[in-house]
Parts: structure tokens; sequence; C-alpha cells
């Protein structure tokens, strides 16, 4: 069965420091995705990133960098230098067949000012 | 271009009673799902839905909860009778075909069943 596995609960940072949330995931696809999505005290769902297991590539967009290792099944998070404003919860995300997600449970990210 | 559309944003209602959100997906999107938030349970996908047709509804908790989608540009969940532990936010995602296509999620129906 598919499974993602968000173990931090809640993090804790003051501003400016760096923050990598983990995201461990299970599956017997070859080919899956694997997503971030941000949920603000707003409550909306932002989707941030998206990656396919045929891709290891790190990504960097801005203060957000993403780093994708299948051989340890994971899909960490990183906020360099994070701002107040990044205070939210952070669900990863894996991507089954007919476009079908199984999320997290979600890490709660506080930044104090 | 517009997101997904939700409505309403806030239910309150009475055991019971009958709930019926909405949902308009994004134009062009396959795709639609209809997702559950609840701090015990977290995100739980109810159903969804490509070209209009319902794919996959394992996640329906019981009979009481019902969905449609009679064109491609609105779905609604039907919740008859509703009880209080319905109570949660109830969200509606859309995405294109492609496979592992991201879902772009709606603001999401606060539903609180006294």
């Amino acid at each position: 069965a598919q499974k993602v596995t968000q173990a931090q609960t809640e993090i804790s940072v003051v501003e400016k420091e760096d923050v990598t949330l983990d995201c461990v995931y299970e599956t017997r696809d070859t080919t899956y995705y694997l997503f971030w999505y941000k949920q603000p005290p707003s409550g909306e769902l932002v989707f941030l990133i998206r990656r396919n297991s045929f891709d290891e590539q790190n990504e960097i967009s801005g203060r957000y960098s993403w780093n994708f290792q299948k051989s340890t099944s994971s899909f960490n998070f990183t906020i360099t230098a994070s701002q107040v404003v990044d205070s939210a919860v952070y669900f990863c995300a894996l991507g089954e067949y007919g476009n079908k997600l199984v999320f997290g449970a979600g890490t709660i990210l506080r930044v104090k000012s | 271009d517009a997101g997904v559309i939700q409505s309403p944003r806030h239910e309150v209602t009475e055991m019971g009673q009958e709930v019926t959100l909405r949902c308009k997906p994004i134009s062009g999107h396959d795709y639609l799902f209809w997702y559950r938030q609840t701090m015990m349970r977290g995100l739980e996908l109810l159903i969804y839905f490509n070209n209009n047709v319902p794919i996959d509804d394992s996640g329906m908790p019981e009979d009481r909860f019902s969905a449609k989608m009679p064109n491609a540009s609105f779905s609604t969940l039907k919740i008859q009778p509703s009880e209080p532990r319905d109570s949660a936010v109830y969200f509606c995602a859309s995405s294109v075909t492609s496979g592992g296509a991201e879902q772009f999620f709606g603001p999401g129906t606060r539903l609180t069943v006294l």
C-alpha cells in the first residue's frame, strides 16, 4: 500500500534559521509522483512542487529547496532563512495511478520573530 | 483564470439536516476530487471523478454521503442526514489528465453539525 510518513508533528524555529521538513514514502510502483503542499493559517492548500520518480535532481526555488533520494525513499523540503510568513502546515503527498494522492499527516511549522 | 470555487465557505447545520456542498473545478481539468480534513484523520480522499464519471468512492464514509458530477463544471457532495461527526473542512480539487498532475484545491467548506 502507498504510504507517506511525516515524522515531525511540529517544528518551531526562530526567524532566519534554516529548517528541513522530512518526508518518507512507501510504494511498489516504479512510476510515481511526489508533491509538497502548504496550508497557511487561512486554510487553503497551496501547491509547491511536483517531482516524478525518474527525476532525482534537487530543485531550488528562492528560499525553498527539495532533496529527492530514491535510495532512502525520501523527499525532504528545506526552507532557508525562514520567515514568519512561512508559518503553516506542510503536507507531503504521493501520487498514485489515476492522479490519486495519498497525503502525509503534515508538519506544523512555527517561525517566531 | 479563476481557481477552484467552492460554496458555501461556511455551513452550520443541525444534526439530521441535509447538507449540500458545491464545487466548480478549473476549466479544462478532467479530474475532480473531494477531500475531508479533520484533526483526527488528516486529509482523506472521499471520491474522485474523471470526465464526470466517479472512479473511486472507497473513501466515502457511509451511505449518508453521496457525490455527483452532472457536467464538467459542477459537482456536489451531499450528506443526508448529517451528524456531528461529519464536522470537518471539505475540500474540492481538480487536475488535468496527465499522469501525476498536481491538484489545485478550492478554499474549502467548513462544516459544523450541531
